[in-house]
């Protein structure tokens, strides 16, 4: 695609519930990462894609975070048992190879709101 | 692993002043400093970059400048324009391939 796709846009889940966010990279990309930012706060970085694996899943916060990209494009973000301290926009980049040489291009995110 | 810090959180300028944004960071081993804005509910998008063999860039109105000694870098703005107004992200790459971010600058700009 044109740009990096992200869906839903917006999700308000209930506490303790099972949510799911989608990830379509720029087409061609074989590099895609996942950020969350809070209110007022830079991205924090959750992990990151080489191809189909994970190759540095060190920034996801605990067990209930997961992420698969079963055919090296469609990433998705699984979040199991929703707190409330997961409200935060969820951005996915994705990078043609090498970031310190491409950079990224950022989604608009998917904002999730636990109540 | 890397820790970025940001300075100043908020900045106001008046229309057609410069603005400067300062960065610091941890990690001798960074080699990538990008520059993001972030308007209101939009993505951040990448206004410039630096990399660590490199001391000064700039692009029109936008200058980034590394000082890989003392591990920081800074982006300048100038003849400021009210359409700049935004959050400002800097951030910087060690060994990984992820960005490390700083905490961002809220830039308003007055007319």
């Amino acid at each position: 695609g044109a740009g990096v796709s992200q869906t839903p846009s917006n999700k308000v889940t209930e506490k303790g519930k099972y949510v799911e966010l989608r990830c379509d990279p720029i087409s061609g990309h074989t590099a895609l990462y996942w950020y969350r930012q809070s209110l007022g706060q830079g991205p924090e970085f959750l992990i990151y894609f080489q191809g189909t694996g994970a190759a540095d899943d060190s920034g996801l916060p605990n067990d209930r975070f997961f992420a698969v990209r079963p055919e090296g494009s469609v990433s998705t973000l699984k979040i199991q048992r929703t707190e409330r301290g997961d409200s935060a926009v969820y951005l996915c980049a994705s990078s043609p190879g090498l970031s310190h040489r491409y950079g990224y291009t950022f989604g608009s995110g998917t904002r999730l709101t636990v109540v | 692993g890397e820790n970025v810090e940001q300075h100043p959180s908020t900045l106001s300028v008046q229309e057609g002043d410069s603005a400067v944004i300062k960065c610091t960071y941890s990690d001798s081993a960074s080699n990538y400093f990008p520059w993001y804005k972030q308007e209101l509910g939009k993505r951040p998008q990448l206004i410039i970059d630096i990399r660590s063999n490199v001391g000064e860039k700039k692009d029109q109105r936008i200058a980034v400048t590394l000082n890989k000694t003392a591990k920081h870098f800074s982006l300048h703005i100038t003849e400021t324009q009210p359409e700049d107004s935004a959050v400002y992200f800097c951030a910087a790459q060690a060994t990984g391939n992820q960005f490390y971010f700083g905490t961002g600058t809220s830039l308003t700009v007055i007319p």
